[in-house]
């Protein structure tokens, strides 16, 4: 089983507050991933880090901010959340070494965030 | 950039049937992923392909990785309530990037 843990597990908020969605994870990878999914559709990469104090803007534009200043912590921040944040976020995590060179990216259970 | 794209978006089988999902890339890939996430979870990792031609098997699935690393597929026989989920792709670059396809959604109708 994965080490990898996110924070809430559920969310209901409303219009305009700040949110910070919190992603832990106990196995020393290097790369850490945001992505958005909503139910039974795609995986929406919004964030990544490939280390500390390295964070790059995925595929699909969000008004999220993330920080990389641990390696075990990748938190997610919505400024003002917005109804069409509504969403799962899900928080993965990969070794960037390994002697069996599998890349296999390890999710977190993932926060369901409903702003209303 | 890179595309991943994975059909069918969604096939319904009869619980017993054979099941079979595609993934083809617009880049050669190094290597890919296949990933399960059931109703309500998240993906969970099932195996990686390197090779050219690979074929792995796990139990009633079947991994295939093409000749060019540019697409692969996963095969499932015999179908049963507990394949139900929706299986992802991930193809990696030699520049280290990986892209998810969209996904296929099976649902299994006992």
């Amino acid at each position: 089983e994965a080490d990898i843990y996110q924070t809430p597990r559920y969310l209901v908020i409303g219009t305009g507050k700040k949110i910070t969605l919190e992603c832990s994870q106990t196995m020393g990878h290097d790369k850490m991933y945001w992505y958005q999914q909503d139910p039974g559709m795609e995986l929406h990469l919004i964030h990544y880090s490939y280390g500390v104090n390295s964070t790059e803007k995925g595929d699909l534009s969000s008004e999220s901010t993330v920080s990389r200043i641990r390696t075990e912590h990748f938190p997610l921040t919505l400024e003002s959340a917005r109804p069409s944040h509504t969403s799962q976020y899900l928080c993965a995590s990969q070794s960037s070494t390994g002697q069996s060179a599998t890349y296999e990216q390890y999710f977190g259970p993932g926060t369901r965030l409903t702003v209303t | 950039g890179q595309q991943v794209m994975q059909i069918p978006q969604y096939q319904h089988v009869q619980e017993g049937e054979d099941f079979t999902t595609y993934c083809n890339s617009s880049t050669t890939l190094s290597n890919i992923q296949w990933y399960k996430q059931r109703p309500g979870g998240h993906p969970v990792f099932l195996i990686q392909l390197v090779k050219s031609g690979e074929v792995k098997k796990q139990k009633r699935l079947t991994f295939q990785f093409g000749e060019a690393k540019k697409n692969s597929s996963l095969h499932i026989t015999a179908t049963q309530t507990t394949d139900v989920g929706t299986y992802f792709c991930a193809g990696r670059t030699n520049a280290g990037k990986s892209t998810f396809g969209d996904g296929t959604t099976l649902t299994v109708k006992p």
